[in-house]
């Protein structure tokens, strides 16, 4: 299994601001995809994203809203730009090889005011 | 129509009781089902994984699923207090096209098990 570590753990952001997450991986790993789940809610799919080229988005999400990095196979960045109260959300991080199981990290919780 | 379903509860039973939980979905491309649990405050901690149909048991976990039907099972023999969380059925297509490796979720059922 992998073992992911997300940070922060917790944010409290000013609209307006800009909040970048990590999310680091223990080994390599094929696919790194990042949610959100809003309060109450289930899981959504923000992106898939794509080592050494740019994200792919899910309908809805769009890039300059939520910028991601991946410069290798082990760590990812979500960057939530121009933040609002409605984006107020935890953000999970996943990793998962091929077919296999999914693993996720323990969340982002963003609160913003 | 959502592509999975899941009965967002709640549901309370007692401790020692035998939890049922379940999804439906719609997309017949799905072959691989994943259970997660997750605790207040904490990421999804995966608990069964399976491909295609069948049944697979880890401890007190059976994960069933039956794909003539679309309809994925989990249950919960002996459940405990310790057990009280949200469960998320999760499932994904086959290798290819723009969705590999993405996960769709069900809602969520929210259980406790009381002592």
């Amino acid at each position: 299994s992998a073992v992911i570590s997300q940070k922060p753990s917790r944010d409290i952001c000013q609209r307006g601001t800009s909040l970048t997450i990590q999310c680091q991986v223990d080994s390599q790993v094929t696919m790194m995809f990042w949610y959100r789940q809003q309060p109450g809610q289930s899981l959504t799919l923000i992106a898939t994203a794509n080592q050494g080229s740019e994200a792919t988005y899910e309908s809805g999400f769009v890039i300059d809203k939520f910028p991601i990095s991946r410069p290798n196979l082990t760590f990812s960045t979500l960057t939530v730009s121009n933040m609002s109260p409605e984006d107020s959300s935890i953000y999970l991080c996943s990793a998962r090889q091929g077919n296999t199981e999914a693993f996720f990290g323990q969340g982002t919780r963003l609160t913003v005011v | 129509q959502k592509e999975v379903e899941q009965d967002p509860g709640p549901l309370s039973v007692p401790e020692g009781a035998i939890v049922s939980l379940n999804c439906t979905y719609s997309n017949s491309a799905f072959q691989y089902f994943m259970w997660y649990r997750q605790y207040s405050r904490k990421g999804p901690e995966l608990l069964m994984y399976t491909y295609s149909s069948g049944n697979k048991e880890d401890g007190r976990f059976t994960a069933q699923v039956d794909k003539s039907s679309k309809y994925i099972s989990l249950f919960i023999r002996d459940s405990q207090p310790s057990d009280s969380a949200t469960y998320l059925c999760a499932m994904s297509a086959d290798a290819g096209g723009t969705s590999y490796g993405k996960l769709t979720f069900g809602q969520g059922t929210i259980l406790t098990v009381h002592p």
